[in-house]
């Protein structure tokens, strides 16, 4: 596609349940972030990949995220037994290698635990 | 990553040219200034980077002195859509085996006033 697409783009869901949050990245982008944000905050580097493995995951705040990549595309970042701190929004870029000015970032995913 | 200082706001008049400090005392030989910037609820937008010497696009200048300890960014022209969150970040060059990854810190929030 033309950008880097994330879906859903509003999700509520229950304290404890799992979430699953689905990133698109510009074809032929191999290298692949996810970041997060809370409101009213900065941006929070998650992990990155580099075709389909994840060379730092230094970013993922507990073992409750995971993230995987197939196919060297899409992304999934999955959170578990959510709570109300992961509320925040979820926002993937990708790049063509790494580097720090190819990024193109998606739209994000507003994630509201209730 | 060298850590970054900036004002947390600035206002400009529309029209006139915004001038965006940045200060990174503690920049090493290979790292790079980045520039990017948040328009409320989107992802964020790559507007520019440099080493050493000053650099200009379409849509800015980056100013960086000699010591390499501080710079700005330098929007000519600044319209009411320039409104937004403005990050300066220092990174590694992907040579010595970076991920490329981005850390943000709280930014300048820009506004433009008619």
């Amino acid at each position: 596609g033309a950008g880097v697409s994330q879906s859903p783009s509003n999700k509520v869901t229950e304290k404890g349940k799992d979430v699953e949050l689905r990133c698109d990245p510009i074809s032929g982008h191999t290298a692949l972030y996810w970041y997060r944000q809370s409101l009213g905050q900065g941006l929070e580097f998650l992990i990155y990949f580099q075709g389909n493995s994840a060379p730092d995951k230094s970013g993922l705040p507990s073992d409750r995220f995971s993230a995987e990549r197939t196919g060297g595309s899409v992304s999934t970042l999955t959170i578990q037994r959510t709570q109300q701190e992961d509320s925040a929004v979820y926002l993937c870029a990708s790049s063509l290698v790494a580097t720090g000015y190819g990024y193109t970032f998606g739209s994000g995913t507003r994630l509201t635990v209730v | 990553d060298a850590k970054t200082t900036q004002p947390p706001s600035m206002d400009c008049a529309e029209g006139r040219a915004a001038n965006l400090p940045c200060n990174h005392s503690t920049i090493s030989g290979n790292e790079y200034v980045y520039w990017y910037r948040q328009i409320h609820s989107q992802g964020p937008q790559y507007i520019i980077h440099g080493l050493k010497n000053n650099e200009t696009n379409e849509m800015a200048s980056l100013i960086i002195t000699e010591d390499r300890k501080s710079s700005t960014l330098i929007l000519p022209h600044a319209t009411l859509r320039d409104t937004a969150v403005y990050y300066c970040i220092v990174r590694q060059s992907t040579y010595s085996g970076n991920t490329g990854k981005l850390i943000f810190g709280q930014g300048t929030t820009l506004q433009v006033k008619p």
